[in-house]
């Protein structure tokens, strides 16, 4: 069965403090690996997608990076405004459709 | 603003009546998504339609839940004779038809449904 993992399931950082979400993944073959920040309230918002081990991508503190079991959030010199839930999702190949598997996010708390 | 709309925001119904939920996808995109969020839960996967035709609604409930995405028109996620566990977030989103990035789901605010 399609899995993902998060770890931790939530994270209090000071301000400056960089530091790394996991995500771990089980698929039969992996289409594609999602990252998507969500604030309270409010729906996910888009940020990366990985296709293949080695790939990385980056945008403003953030950088996801994949390998053929995990992916990685790394968040350098976080600021308040980073903080939200950060969720990361699989597209399998298998069935052939589109569906994201999500993992249950890991909530950041990013303090002055 | 181009993003993927839904409305109303926020549903509050009584047990037994029926809750309509509607998603328009960002303009281009012809793909159609469902997802679910129940309180302190991750999302969960409902249905995938494309125009006039439901793709996957392997994540759909047996009874009482059905989703239309007509030629014209929002989509809609109708919940019929609605129960307190059906309280929860759900979300839309939508991606392009083929294409760079065409795996990719943008979604909207959600709306947020009370059963009372």
């Amino acid at each position: 069965e399609d899995q993902v993992t998060q770890s931790p399931e939530a994270l209090r950082l000071q301000e400056g403090e960089s530091s790394s979400l996991n995500c771990s993944y089980t698929v039969s073959g992996l289409r594609g690996l999602f990252w998507y920040r969500q604030d309270p309230g409010k729906g996910p918002e888009f940020l990366f997608t990985l296709y293949s081990a080695g790939e990385e991508k980056e945008k403003e503190r953030l950088k996801a990076t994949l390998t053929k079991k995990e992916s990685f959030l790394h968040i350098t010199a976080p600021k308040p405004e980073d903080s939200a839930t950060y969720l990361c999702a699989v597209q399998a190949l298998s069935g052939g459709y589109n569906k994201l598997i999500f993992g249950a996010g890991t909530r950041l708390a990013v303090h002055p | 603003n181009a993003g993927v709309m839904q409305n109303p925001r926020h549903l509050v119904r009584r047990r037994g009546q029926e809750a309509r939920l509607r998603c328009s996808p960002m303009k281009g995109h012809s793909h159609v998504y469902w997802y679910r969020q129940l309180p302190e839960e991750g999302l969960k996967f409902m249905v995938y339609l494309q125009k006039e035709n439901i793709i996957d609604e392997s994540g759909m409930p047996k009874e009482r839940f059905s989703a239309e995405f007509p030629k014209e028109g929002p989509s809609i996620l109708r919940i019929q004779q609605v129960v307190r566990g059906d309280s929860a977030a759900y979300f839309c989103a939508s991606s392009p038809t083929g294409g760079p990035g065409s795996y990719e789901q943008y979604f909207g605010p959600g709306t947020r449904l009370t059963v009372t």
